[in-house]
């Protein structure tokens, strides 16, 4: 069964403070790997997808890379703005393309 | 012009009754699902429609029952509501092709979200 378990839980910042988010899956024959950022009372809103280890995308300040085992989050010089709970999810090479979510990383941007 | 829209936003019921919830897409995608986040805020698979076939169904009691009329909607309704079942539902969808791709590329295809449905049973 895919996993995916991401890390830490909470994270909270100072305005600028660069740092990174952490999420570790198991999947069999990975498809792709995505990260989707949820706002209070929002739904998650689609942020980026990797399938090639090596592989990096950037949005702004967040740069999302991929290795075999995990994907890191990159936030550089974070605004307050940018908190969020930030999800990790896999899909796998069924062909339900079925996605499995992580627990999310609540990230607060102090000003 | 709201990709994927849900109603209501909030749902206040008692036990025991039957409910529903609406979704709607349009974005042209053939794939739609339904998604529980329970109050640790853990998101879960429920159900998974391809133009209008089922083709995922978690493990979910028979009290809650999907319904897709055409391949733009995905509704869900729920029988006899217990107090597990307070929730927020999501509605997402997928520009998964149909049929679903068996073999060849390993294309990943991402999903849409819509703003969810707060569901509180009394």
């Amino acid at each position: 069964e895919d996993q995916v378990t991401q890390s830490p839980e909470a994270l909270r910042l100072q305005e600028g403070e660069s740092s990174s988010l952490n999420c570790s899956y198991t999947v069999s024959g990975l498809r792709g790997l995505f990260w989707y950022r949820q706002d209070p009372g929002k739904g998650p809103e689609f942020l980026f997808t990797l399938y090639s280890a090596g592989e990096e995308k950037e949005k702004e300040r967040l740069k999302a890379t991929l290795t075999k085992k995990e994907s890191f989050l990159h936030i550089t010089a974070p605004k307050p703005e940018d908190s969020a709970t930030y999800l990790c999810a896999v899909q796998g090479g069924g062909s339900n393309y079925k996605l499995t979510f992580g627990k999310g990383t609540l990230l607060t941007v102090n000003p | 012009d709201t990709a994927v829209s849900q109603t209501p936003k909030y749902l206040v019921t008692q036990m025991g009754n039957d409910k529903s919830i609406k979704c709607e897409q349009n974005l042209g995608h053939d794939t739609m699902y339904w998604y529980k986040q329970d109050s640790k805020k853990f998101l879960k698979i429920m159900f998974s429609y391809n133009n209008k076939e089922l083709i995922i169904n978690e493990t979910v009691p028979n009290r809650f029952s999907p319904k897709s009329p055409d391949k733009a909607h995905l509704n869900l309704h729920i029988n006899s509501l217990e107090l597990g079942d307070s929730a927020v539902y999501f509605c997402a969808s997928s520009p998964i092709p149909v049929p679903p791709l068996r073999g060849g590329a390993r294309t990943p295809y991402e999903q849409y979200f819509g703003p969810g449905t707060r569901l509180t049973v009394t």
